[in-house]
């Protein structure tokens, strides 16, 4: 079946340090992949995307990029902040009805 | 332009008692989705509704468990004799037509 696995959290960064969080993917087919935040309290706001292998998906620093080859879309940023403190996830979907998460990386950025 | 809606974002209710979520999508937005988080956990489809029909509700639990969006008003998720293990967040997402969606701040659900 179609699923989703990511690194387990939490990782702990320091303030400009780099950052890669881990996804990879199981799907019978050709997904459209995503990155979703989700700041303490609230819900899920979409970071980034990419619909076709080797499409890179990028906002706000953070990069992912669709690597058919090794089913991945690994999460970086070049120079975390703080303010970046939170939960990542990644998702796959085909047809936009039904999403499919992984468990959550979170992420903890100390000054 | 409003975001996705979602009330009460707590609620807490005893074994046995009823729980309704209700979400109201973002502007403009026909199709609706319904995700469960259990603590530590990533997010589980549930139910995907578009006004007045169920389109795919595959992640529902069979017993206790339904949701519905009326012509007229938000989509509600009901649960039935609520049990320890439905305590979750239950979210809510909206979207147009074959597009990303966007959820709304979750219902925080404590059974006790």
């Amino acid at each position: 079946g179609d699923s989703v696995t990511q690194m387990e959290g939490p990782v702990t960064l320091s303030e400009e340090a780099f950052l890669t969080i881990n996804c990879t993917y199981t799907a019978t087919g050709y997904p459209s992949l995503f990155w979703y935040v989700q700041y303490p309290g609230e819900g899920l706001q979409l970071l980034l995307k990419a619909t076709k292998a080797d499409d890179k998906g990028s906002n706000k620093g953070f990069e992912a990029t669709y690597r058919k080859e090794t089913t991945s879309f690994h999460l970086e940023k070049g120079s975390v902040q703080v303010s970046d403190s939170a939960v990542y996830f990644c998702a796959l979907t085909y047809n936009f009805n039904k999403f499919y998460f992984g468990s959550g990386t979170k992420l903890n950025v100390k000054p | 332009n409003a975001g996705v809606m979602q009330n009460p974002r707590h609620l807490v209710r005893r074994r046995g008692q009823e729980a309704r979520l209700r979400c109201s999508p973002m502007k403009g937005h026909s199709h609706v989705y319904w995700y469960r988080q259990l603590p530590e956990e990533g997010l589980k489809f549930m139910v995907y509704l578009q006004k007045e029909n169920i389109i795919d509700e595959s992640g529902m639990p069979k017993e206790r468990f339904s949701a519905e969006f009326p012509k007229e008003g938000p989509s509600i998720l009901r649960i039935q004799q609520v049990v320890r293990g439905d305590s979750a967040a239950y979210f809510c997402a909206s979207s147009p037509p074959r597009r990303e969606q966007y959820f709304g701040p979750g219902t925080r659900l404590t059974v006790t």
